[in-house]
Protein backbone atom coordinates (compact mmCIF):
# COMPACT_ATOMS: atom_id res chain seq x y z
CA UNK A 1 0.00 0.00 0.00
CA UNK A 2 1.91 2.81 -1.35
CA UNK A 3 1.64 6.07 1.58
CA UNK A 4 2.81 9.56 0.42
CA UNK A 5 4.17 12.29 3.48
CA UNK A 6 4.29 15.68 3.08
CA UNK A 7 6.94 17.46 5.01
CA UNK A 8 8.41 21.23 5.01
CA UNK A 9 7.97 24.72 6.86
CA UNK A 10 4.45 25.94 7.72
CA UNK A 11 5.72 29.52 7.42
CA UNK A 12 7.73 30.89 4.51
CA UNK A 13 8.54 35.15 4.19
CA UNK A 14 7.18 36.88 1.55
CA UNK A 15 9.94 36.58 -2.05
CA UNK A 16 11.73 33.73 -0.42
CA UNK A 17 11.21 29.70 -2.00
CA UNK A 18 8.86 27.04 -0.39
CA UNK A 19 10.72 23.72 -0.31
CA UNK A 20 8.77 20.76 0.51
CA UNK A 21 9.80 17.25 0.47
CA UNK A 22 6.84 14.25 -0.06
CA UNK A 23 7.96 10.87 1.37
CA UNK A 24 6.71 7.48 -0.52
CA UNK A 25 6.43 4.56 1.51
CA UNK A 26 5.18 0.96 0.70
CA UNK A 27 6.14 1.21 -2.93
CA UNK A 28 9.41 2.38 -5.13
CA UNK A 29 9.73 5.63 -6.85
CA UNK A 30 11.59 4.24 -9.20
CA UNK A 31 8.32 1.91 -10.54
CA UNK A 32 7.35 2.98 -14.04
CA UNK A 33 3.83 3.90 -15.23
CA UNK A 34 3.52 6.58 -12.91
CA UNK A 35 4.54 10.23 -12.06
CA UNK A 36 4.83 12.17 -8.87
CA UNK A 37 2.98 15.10 -8.40
CA UNK A 38 1.91 18.26 -6.50
CA UNK A 39 -1.17 19.83 -6.40
CA UNK A 40 -2.49 22.82 -4.36
CA UNK A 41 -5.38 23.95 -2.55
CA UNK A 42 -5.97 28.18 -1.80
CA UNK A 43 -7.88 27.79 1.26
CA UNK A 44 -11.25 27.30 0.87
CA UNK A 45 -10.93 26.88 -3.04
CA UNK A 46 -10.36 24.45 -5.66
CA UNK A 47 -7.40 22.28 -6.62
CA UNK A 48 -4.82 23.42 -8.87
CA UNK A 49 -2.08 21.26 -10.46
CA UNK A 50 1.51 22.22 -9.88
CA UNK A 51 3.78 19.87 -11.64
CA UNK A 52 4.95 16.47 -12.36
CA UNK A 53 7.83 13.87 -12.15
CA UNK A 54 9.53 10.75 -13.15
CA UNK A 55 11.66 8.72 -11.51
CA UNK A 56 14.20 9.77 -14.56
CA UNK A 57 13.72 13.40 -13.47
CA UNK A 58 11.75 14.48 -16.90
CA UNK A 59 9.03 16.67 -15.70
CA UNK A 60 5.93 18.71 -16.70
CA UNK A 61 4.74 21.79 -14.86
CA UNK A 62 1.52 23.90 -14.90
CA UNK A 63 2.06 26.76 -17.41
CA UNK A 64 1.04 29.31 -15.13
CA UNK A 65 3.50 28.63 -12.31
CA UNK A 66 6.78 27.21 -14.51
CA UNK A 67 8.81 30.12 -14.14
CA UNK A 68 9.07 29.65 -10.12
CA UNK A 69 8.66 25.60 -9.90
CA UNK A 70 11.18 23.20 -9.76
CA UNK A 71 10.10 19.44 -9.01
CA UNK A 72 13.38 17.02 -8.47
CA UNK A 73 13.56 13.94 -7.08
CA UNK A 74 16.21 11.58 -5.33
CA UNK A 75 15.53 7.96 -6.27
CA UNK A 76 17.70 6.53 -3.06
CA UNK A 77 15.83 8.35 -0.41
CA UNK A 78 12.23 7.47 -2.21
CA UNK A 79 11.63 11.02 -2.28
CA UNK A 80 10.59 14.00 -4.46
CA UNK A 81 10.73 17.63 -3.90
CA UNK A 82 8.74 20.91 -4.48
CA UNK A 83 10.31 24.29 -4.71
CA UNK A 84 8.38 27.68 -5.47
CA UNK A 85 10.65 30.40 -5.65
CA UNK A 86 9.44 34.43 -4.83
CA UNK A 87 6.76 33.36 -3.20
CA UNK A 88 3.55 36.01 -2.09
CA UNK A 89 0.41 35.89 -0.06
CA UNK A 90 -1.21 34.47 -2.80
CA UNK A 91 1.27 31.28 -2.47
CA UNK A 92 -0.18 30.45 0.75
CA UNK A 93 -2.42 27.38 0.40
CA UNK A 94 -2.48 23.63 1.38
CA UNK A 95 0.34 21.78 -0.76
CA UNK A 96 -0.35 17.92 -1.61
CA UNK A 97 1.31 15.41 -3.04
CA UNK A 98 0.22 12.12 -5.04
CA UNK A 99 1.10 9.70 -7.54
CA UNK A 100 0.14 9.89 -10.74
CA UNK A 101 -0.39 7.52 -13.52
CA UNK A 102 1.42 8.34 -16.32
CA UNK A 103 -0.10 11.03 -18.79
CA UNK A 104 -3.51 11.02 -16.96
CA UNK A 105 -5.23 13.18 -14.60
CA UNK A 106 -5.81 10.12 -12.35
CA UNK A 107 -4.42 10.91 -8.82
CA UNK A 108 -3.61 8.21 -6.11
CA UNK A 109 -3.12 8.18 -3.11
CA UNK A 110 -2.69 11.47 -2.06
CA UNK A 111 -0.62 12.62 0.87
CA UNK A 112 -2.51 14.41 3.91
CA UNK A 113 -1.75 17.78 2.89
CA UNK A 114 0.16 20.79 4.55
CA UNK A 115 -0.71 23.78 5.10
CA UNK A 116 2.21 26.58 3.72
CA UNK A 117 1.28 30.38 4.95
CA UNK A 118 3.23 32.95 3.51
CA UNK A 119 3.52 36.11 5.55
CA UNK A 120 6.12 37.95 6.91
CA UNK B 1 -11.46 30.80 -13.51
CA UNK B 2 -10.76 26.68 -13.93
CA UNK B 3 -10.28 25.10 -17.10
CA UNK B 4 -13.40 22.76 -16.58
CA UNK B 5 -16.83 24.12 -15.66
CA UNK B 6 -18.39 22.83 -12.70
CA UNK B 7 -21.65 23.88 -10.75
CA UNK B 8 -20.37 25.48 -7.64
CA UNK B 9 -23.23 23.51 -5.60
CA UNK B 10 -25.71 21.07 -5.43
CA UNK B 11 -27.62 19.24 -3.38
CA UNK B 12 -30.79 16.18 -2.96
CA UNK B 13 -32.12 14.74 0.33
CA UNK B 14 -30.98 11.40 1.77
CA UNK B 15 -31.95 8.61 -0.84
CA UNK B 16 -32.12 10.93 -4.02
CA UNK B 17 -30.12 10.75 -7.05
CA UNK B 18 -27.51 13.42 -7.63
CA UNK B 19 -25.58 14.36 -10.71
CA UNK B 20 -22.98 16.52 -11.21
CA UNK B 21 -21.72 17.90 -14.43
CA UNK B 22 -18.06 18.55 -15.72
CA UNK B 23 -18.07 20.60 -19.23
CA UNK B 24 -14.42 20.69 -21.16
CA UNK B 25 -13.68 21.14 -24.56
CA UNK B 26 -11.99 18.86 -27.82
CA UNK B 27 -8.60 19.26 -26.08
CA UNK B 28 -9.75 17.75 -22.89
CA UNK B 29 -13.04 15.97 -21.98
CA UNK B 30 -13.25 15.32 -25.58
CA UNK B 31 -10.11 13.22 -26.18
CA UNK B 32 -8.55 12.64 -22.89
CA UNK B 33 -10.47 10.32 -20.29
CA UNK B 34 -11.95 11.84 -17.12
CA UNK B 35 -11.20 11.64 -13.25
CA UNK B 36 -13.24 12.28 -10.61
CA UNK B 37 -12.50 13.12 -6.59
CA UNK B 38 -14.08 12.94 -3.28
CA UNK B 39 -12.71 15.99 -0.56
CA UNK B 40 -14.29 15.34 2.70
CA UNK B 41 -14.08 18.09 5.10
CA UNK B 42 -10.52 18.58 6.33
CA UNK B 43 -9.20 16.00 4.31
CA UNK B 44 -7.21 15.03 1.48
CA UNK B 45 -8.77 14.57 -1.92
CA UNK B 46 -9.64 10.92 -2.99
CA UNK B 47 -10.18 9.20 -6.08
CA UNK B 48 -13.67 8.33 -6.86
CA UNK B 49 -14.04 7.49 -10.49
CA UNK B 50 -11.52 6.55 -13.02
CA UNK B 51 -11.16 6.60 -16.78
CA UNK B 52 -14.61 8.45 -17.01
CA UNK B 53 -16.74 5.28 -15.40
CA UNK B 54 -14.26 3.18 -13.30
CA UNK B 55 -14.59 2.50 -9.30
CA UNK B 56 -11.30 1.95 -7.41
CA UNK B 57 -11.53 -0.53 -5.41
CA UNK B 58 -13.57 0.35 -2.15
CA UNK B 59 -16.14 2.72 -3.86
CA UNK B 60 -19.52 1.94 -3.49
CA UNK B 61 -21.57 1.74 -6.87
CA UNK B 62 -23.85 4.15 -6.12
CA UNK B 63 -21.27 6.25 -7.72
CA UNK B 64 -20.66 6.50 -11.42
CA UNK B 65 -19.25 8.45 -14.20
CA UNK B 66 -20.03 8.76 -17.76
CA UNK B 67 -18.84 10.66 -20.80
CA UNK B 68 -19.85 11.96 -23.78
CA UNK B 69 -18.14 14.45 -26.23
CA UNK B 70 -16.74 17.38 -23.77
CA UNK B 71 -18.87 16.92 -20.68
CA UNK B 72 -18.61 14.03 -18.14
CA UNK B 73 -20.88 13.86 -15.39
CA UNK B 74 -20.65 12.09 -11.78
CA UNK B 75 -23.55 10.33 -10.51
CA UNK B 76 -24.37 9.68 -6.60
CA UNK B 77 -27.47 7.13 -6.16
CA UNK B 78 -28.77 6.52 -2.81
CA UNK B 79 -27.34 9.68 -1.43
CA UNK B 80 -26.01 9.30 2.03
CA UNK B 81 -25.05 11.70 4.61
CA UNK B 82 -21.07 11.22 4.26
CA UNK B 83 -21.42 12.23 0.64
CA UNK B 84 -21.57 15.65 1.97
CA UNK B 85 -18.41 16.67 0.44
CA UNK B 86 -16.89 18.16 -2.99
CA UNK B 87 -16.44 16.62 -5.92
CA UNK B 88 -14.21 17.71 -8.92
CA UNK B 89 -13.19 16.32 -12.14
CA UNK B 90 -10.12 16.33 -13.48
CA UNK B 91 -8.69 15.51 -17.15
CA UNK B 92 -5.65 15.85 -19.10
CA UNK B 93 -5.58 18.57 -21.48
CA UNK B 94 -3.55 18.62 -24.54
CA UNK B 95 -3.57 22.45 -24.99
CA UNK B 96 -1.37 25.18 -23.67
CA UNK B 97 -3.68 25.33 -20.62
CA UNK B 98 -2.44 21.44 -19.60
CA UNK B 99 -1.09 19.11 -19.19
CA UNK B 100 -3.45 18.61 -16.18
CA UNK B 101 -7.04 20.71 -15.15
CA UNK B 102 -9.23 20.48 -13.03
CA UNK B 103 -12.66 21.77 -12.10
CA UNK B 104 -13.81 24.30 -10.05
CA UNK B 105 -15.10 22.08 -7.69
CA UNK B 106 -18.96 21.14 -6.68
CA UNK B 107 -19.97 21.44 -2.71
CA UNK B 108 -22.63 18.46 -2.43
CA UNK B 109 -24.90 19.53 0.43
CA UNK B 110 -27.49 16.39 1.91
CA UNK B 111 -30.29 18.26 3.47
Amino acid sequence: QVQLQESGPGLVKPSQTLSLTCTVSGGSINSGGFYWSWIRQHPGKGLEWIGSIYFSGKTYYNPSLKSRVTISVDTSKNQFYLKLSSVAAADTAFYYCAREEEYNSRFDPWGQGTLVTVSS
Amino acid sequence: QSVLTQPPSASGTPGQRVTISCSGRSSNIGSNTVNWYQQLSGTAPKLLIYDNNQRPSGVPDRFSGSKSGTSASLAISGLQSEDEADYYCAAWDDSLDGPVVFGGGTKLTVL
